[in-house]
Formats: structure tokens, C-alpha cells, sequence
């Protein structure tokens, strides 16, 4: 069983579009987090939902709309696509915000702007 | 503010021993974790430490200085199959990410 499942792994579209990834975890965890991952690998936070609540909005652009219908589920909504949006998305999940025992990271899916 | 600062890159060889350093300065500190990531996969979690000294655990040990806002993943016994990112990061209600040491293992 999957701990941490995103979808779809990867995504091609084009310049414009509008997108959803979705997120679920199994873990029973009350944290859920989206990090974006660009091309010089650097990992950097998006949202963080603890209990379906948002806790956490980085300076990302209004295009970008998380929406966690429960606390197994964050999705990612994407308006109005642009190339620099190209990148590796990250859903993960823990316990609590700074849980000790660390995230559990989905495997990612690569967006591809054309 | 939040920094993080470890070498981007590094090289060692099958069977040796690395020490990959890691200077940090965040606002809120709730410990330092150690995460591995394999090229084109997730990040998985490798060790934490919220206190001062070595916590060891098979072929890795990490080590933390508060005071000095430093800290180290010490792998032995390299491997091939050790060869990955190394992401050093700390922070309060979220984690936040260098971009990592990437370490190449060579036979």
C-alpha cells in the first residue's frame, strides 16, 4: 500500500491551461504539505494544511489553489499555466507541523509547460 | 530568515568513509533531519536530531551542534547505491530544503 499517492506522475500541457494534481495519504497523518522541486533541485514549501486547515502559504502565485476536502487529501489547482510552472511537484505528509519523525514524501509529478 | 548551507557536490569511493557538513540558521528550530533522494524519486527520511551530539543508526550517523548551527551525516561503508542527493533542512511548522549535496559514489 502506498503511503503517500499522487496523481498523475506526469503531466504535459500547454501554456494556458488549467491542471489539477491530486494527493492522498494513508498514513492517518493531520499534516499535508506541496513542494515544488525546479530544475537546480531545490525544494522549496508551497502550502501546508494541518487538519484541512491552511497553516502555511508561501509566497506562491494566485494561479496556485490548494484545497484539502479532508485531512487524507490535498489537491493542487493550477490556473492559467506558464513555463516557468514546469517542475516536480511533491505532496507529503506528517504526523504534525515539525513532526520528529520526519515527512513522507508522494513520488512526484513532473509538469511539463509547452 | 531561513538559510541552509551544505556543498553542492561530492565524490568518494565504494567502501570509504564521507562526512557531508551542513551549516544552518533558521528563526524556529525543532530539530534537523536528513533526508536521501535518489535521482527522479522522493525524498525519504534518513535521521533526526534535536539535541546536541551523534545519533547513529547502521551505516549513517548524523551529528548536531546547536550552538553552532552545524551539522553532519557521516555515511560509511559507501555503496553504489549510496549515491544520491543528501538534503539537510530544519524549521518549525515546515521544513525548508537546501538544494542538497549530491554525492557520487565511484568503485
Amino acid at each position: 500500500d502506498t503511503a503517500v499517492s499522487q496523481t498523475p506522475k506526469y503531466l504535459v500541457t500547454q501554456m494556458g491551461n488549467d491542471k489539477s494534481i491530486k494527493c492522498e495519504q494513508n498514513l492517518g497523518h493531520d499534516t499535508m504539505y506541496w513542494y515544488k522541486q525546479d530544475s537546480k533541485k531545490f525544494l522549496k514549501i508551497m502550502f501546508s494544511y494541518n487538519n484541512k486547515e491552511l497553516i502555511i502559504n508561501e509566497t506562491v502565485p494566485n494561479r496556485f489553489s490548494p484545497k484539502s476536502p479532508d485531512k487524507a487529501h490535498l489537491n493542487l489547482h493550477i490556473n492559467s499555466l506558464e513555463l516557468g510552472d514546469s517542475a516536480v511537484y511533491f505532496c507529503a505528509s506528517s504526523q504534525a507541523p515539525g513532526d520528529p519523525y520526519g515527512y513522507t514524501f508522494g513520488s512526484g509529478t513532473r509538469l511539463t509547460v509547452v | 530568515g531561513q538559510n541552509i548551507d551544505q556543498p553542492t557536490e561530492m565524490t568518494a569511493t565504494e567502501g570509504a568513509i564521507v562526512q557531508i557538513n551542513c551549516t544552518y540558521q533558521t528563526s524556529g528550530f525543532n530539530g534537523l533531519f536528513w533526508y536521501q533522494q535518489h535521482a527522479g524519486e522522493a525524498p525519504t527520511f534518513l535521521s533526526y536530531n534535536v539535541l546536541d551530539g551523534l545519533e547513529e543508526k547502521g551505516r549513517f550517523s548524523s551529528f548536531l551542534s546547536r550552538s553552532k548551527g552545524y551539522s553532519y551525516l557521516l555515511l560509511k561503508e559507501l555503496q553504489m547505491k549510496d549515491s544520491a542527493s543528501y538534503l539537510c533542512t530544519t524549521g518549525a511548522n515546515n521544513l525548508f530544503f537546501g538544494t542538497g549535496t549530491r554525492l557520487t559514489v565511484i568503485p
